[in-house]
């Protein structure tokens, strides 16, 4: 597509449920990155994926928190038994191969949990 | 722990006027570095990368590094009341970008 997409753009759900955020990267990007971003702070580094090679986990915060990509396209992060302080934007981003490559962000999910 | 320092502002300049952004990161053995410009409720818009020391310019930015004093700088010539936002600052950390927690810019008209 023309950029990344991202779904559903805003999430509500009750502390203890969980939810599943799905990310569209550009096509022919290889690269995918989620972060996530709370009010007032910094976008933190959640998880990684570069082609078919194993994913860098080492930004994912708890065992809750889980993420796939599918025929190196399509990813999809899952947070299980979701807490109040899940609770912030996660950002999708994609770039071509090379890391040196500055990314393209999708507008978001805002999940809440209530 | 890989780091990356921005003074959070608000930063206030009139229209017209050079805004000056800076940046400090920790690692240095970073190559290369990138400003993001993020409106308020939006998402992070790529907006300069620079992987050498010196200047790069772009129309009304100019990105400016030094490796040895491990500084990233970015300027905004004539100021315009579109360009206030927050501006992030972003270090290759190897794996992933590391990203301060930005400078808000506000100019006014």
């Amino acid at each position: 597509g023309a950029g990344v997409s991202q779904s559903p753009s805003n999430k509500v759900t009750e502390k203890g449920k969980d939810v599943e955020l799905r990310c569209d990267p550009i096509s022919g990007h290889t690269a995918l990155y989620w972060y996530r971003q709370s009010l007032g702070q910094g976008l933190e580094f959640l998880i990684y994926f570069q082609g078919n090679s194993a994913p860098d986990k080492s930004g994912l915060p708890s065992d809750r928190f889980s993420a796939e990509r599918t025929g190196g396209s399509v990813s999809t992060l899952t947070i299980q038994r979701t807490q109040q302080e899940d609770s912030a934007v996660y950002l999708c981003a994609s770039s071509p191969s090379s890391r040196e490559d500055g990314y393209t962000f999708g507008s978001g999910t805002r999940l809440t949990v209530v | 722990q890989k780091e990356v320092e921005q003074n959070s502002g608000p930063l206030s300049v009139p229209e017209g006027a050079i805004a000056s952004l800076n940046c400090t990161y920790s690692d240095r053995g970073s190559q290369s570095f990138f400003w993001y410009r993020q409106y308020s409720g939006k998402s992070p818009e790529l907006i300069m990368s620079i992987y050498s020391n010196g200047d790069k310019e772009d129309g009304r930015f100019t990105a400016q590094l030094n490796k040895a004093s491990q500084y990233v700088s970015l300027l905004i010539r004539d100021s315009q009341p579109s360009d206030s936002a927050t501006y992030l600052c972003a270090v290759n950390g190897g794996t992933a970008l590391i990203f301060g927690k930005g400078t808000t810019l506000s100019v006014s008209s």
